[in-house]
């Protein structure tokens, strides 16, 4: 079954402790992407990746870090996590064809 | 970025079609017109995309006015599972062409 997979899908963690949630897809998309989904604010792109080794800034990428060592791994990291990064971060996947993009679960953060 | 304009909500009785608008007067020659929707606690879903002609499958029907200036997603018969936020969106077709900007959406209320 095609699908995006995110890990954890709920955290609790406390001000700067250093986090890393992970992204995986099993459709060997080349592109990648991280979104956090604010209320009010809709879904913003925090970082992309266009194939492994390529990253880049989305709109939002302060406080983030990204890598894409493997093709099928995009993992986001908080190295040290503020509450206004509290938010439901999704991870999305697509091919160089027709960008339907593929999303994840959700994964809910909350930094207290 | 271009942007997009959509009615914050509708509602739709069942069994019934349903014409979903979007504005996007800026939008530029390179631009993809997307729609997604996300159901409750779960990730944006694909669910069609076009750039000038209209496009049909099996989920909906997309219809772009002849300017691009606007464009209308059709659900042929609502069911109670289309009951989500459907998103209109541009992508470009150049540079970062894996981002996508959400807008607020529609809340699409369907009653049986």
């Amino acid at each position: 079954e095609a699908q995006v997979t995110q890990n954890p899908r709920y955290l609790i963690t406390v001000t700067g402790k250093k986090l890393t949630v992970t992204c995986s897809q099993n459709m060997n998309h080349e592109y990648m992407s991280w979104y956090r989904q604010d209320p009010g604010l809709g879904l913003r792109q925090i970082y992309y990746s266009m194939n492994v080794e390529v990253t880049d800034k989305g709109d939002v990428p302060e406080g983030y870090k990204v890598s894409r060592k493997e093709k099928r791994n995009f993992p986001l990291i908080l190295e040290s996590p503020s509450p206004n990064q509290t938010s439901l971060y999704f991870c999305a996947s697509g091919d160089g064809s027709s960008y339907e993009q593929y999303f994840g679960p959700g994964t809910r953060l909350t930094v207290t | 970025d271009a942007k997009t304009t959509q009615p914050n909500s509708m509602e739709s009785n069942e069994e019934e079609p349903v014409h979903l608008p979007c504005n996007h007067s800026t939008i530029s020659g390179t631009d993809y017109i997307h729609w997604y929707r996300q159901l409750p606690s779960q990730g944006p879903e694909y669910v069609i995309h076009g750039l000038t002609s209209n496009v049909n499958n099996r989920m909906a029907s997309l219809a772009i006015a002849e300017d691009r200036k606007s464009s209308t997603l059709i659900l042929h018969r609502a069911t109670l599972r289309d009951a989500a936020v459907y998103y209109c969106i541009l992508r470009t077709g150049s540079g970062n062409t894996g981002k996508l900007i959400f807008g607020q959406g529609t809340t699409l209320q369907v009653k049986p």
